[in-house]
């Protein structure tokens, strides 16, 4: 059954660094999401992308985040200078259709 | 503001029992109602979901109904196995995108043998 893969599974950064996380949706779907949960709270919504663009995106998704796309497969999460606030599991998930959503495994980011 | 409340966890039964995880919810506009079930190790899945008023979802033996006059998305199984452990979390969406889901806090489910 085709799956989302994200990796790393886990990630250790200092403060102010720059990161990337990775995922390879299903082949074939266009819709494509990052989520967040930080340890003891809700799943949040960060950013959904469609037609190579975001498609809407919520409050924490601020000037620090960013999303690509860069080769037709991979689906990126880029935070520019991690806080201290950031360490979470970051899910990413993707969707043929925006109706049913697949996700990852999730990467534990961990900011110290 | 939109918003989905879990009963909280965690949940501990043995096998054959009969499971209820409360969902309640607050929403503008008519939202379509999810809940998503994490084995161990692996990503959120979708279990079931219902679109609108007094549908009732169902997968592997789990059911929910949309019930709007108590906004509320009960899940229930009438006999869970141990390979039902898991964390469940019920979610909602409003949006015209069914992409943007608004979760609870997850509940934790242990069925022992």
């Amino acid at each position: 059954e085709p799956e989302v893969t994200q990796t790393p599974s886990h990630q250790v950064t200092q403060m102010g660094q720059e990161v990337i996380l990775r995922c390879v949706p299903i082949s074939n779907h266009l819709y494509f999401y990052w989520y967040r949960q930080i340890l003891g709270q809700k799943v949040e919504f960060l950013v959904s992308f469609y037609n190579n663009e975001i498609s809407e995106k919520s409050e924490i998704f601020d000037d620090q985040f960013s999303v690509e796309r860069p080769d037709g497969s991979n689906f990126t999460l880029k935070i520019r200078s991690t806080k201290l606030e950031d360490s979470a599991m970051y899910f990413c998930a993707s969707s043929a259709s925006g109706e049913k959503l697949f996700f990852g495994s999730g990467t534990q980011l961990s900011v110290l | 503001g939109n918003s989905v409340t879990q009963m909280e966890g965690p949940v501990t039964l043995s096998e054959e029992a009969f499971l209820t995880i409360n969902c309640t919810y607050t929403a503008t506009g008519y939202p379509s109602l999810f809940w998503y079930v994490q084995y161990p190790g692996e990503g959120l899945q979708l279990l079931l979901k219902a679109t609108k008023a007094d549908d009732k979802g169902s997968n592997k033996g789990f059911e929910a109904t949309y019930r709007k006059e108590t906004t509320s998305f009960h899940l229930e199984k009438g006999s869970v196995q141990v390979s039902d452990s898991a964390v469940y979390f019920c979610a909602h969406t409003t949006g015209t995108s069914y992409g943007k889901l608004t979760f609870g806090q997850g509940t934790i489910l242990t069925v022992h043998p």
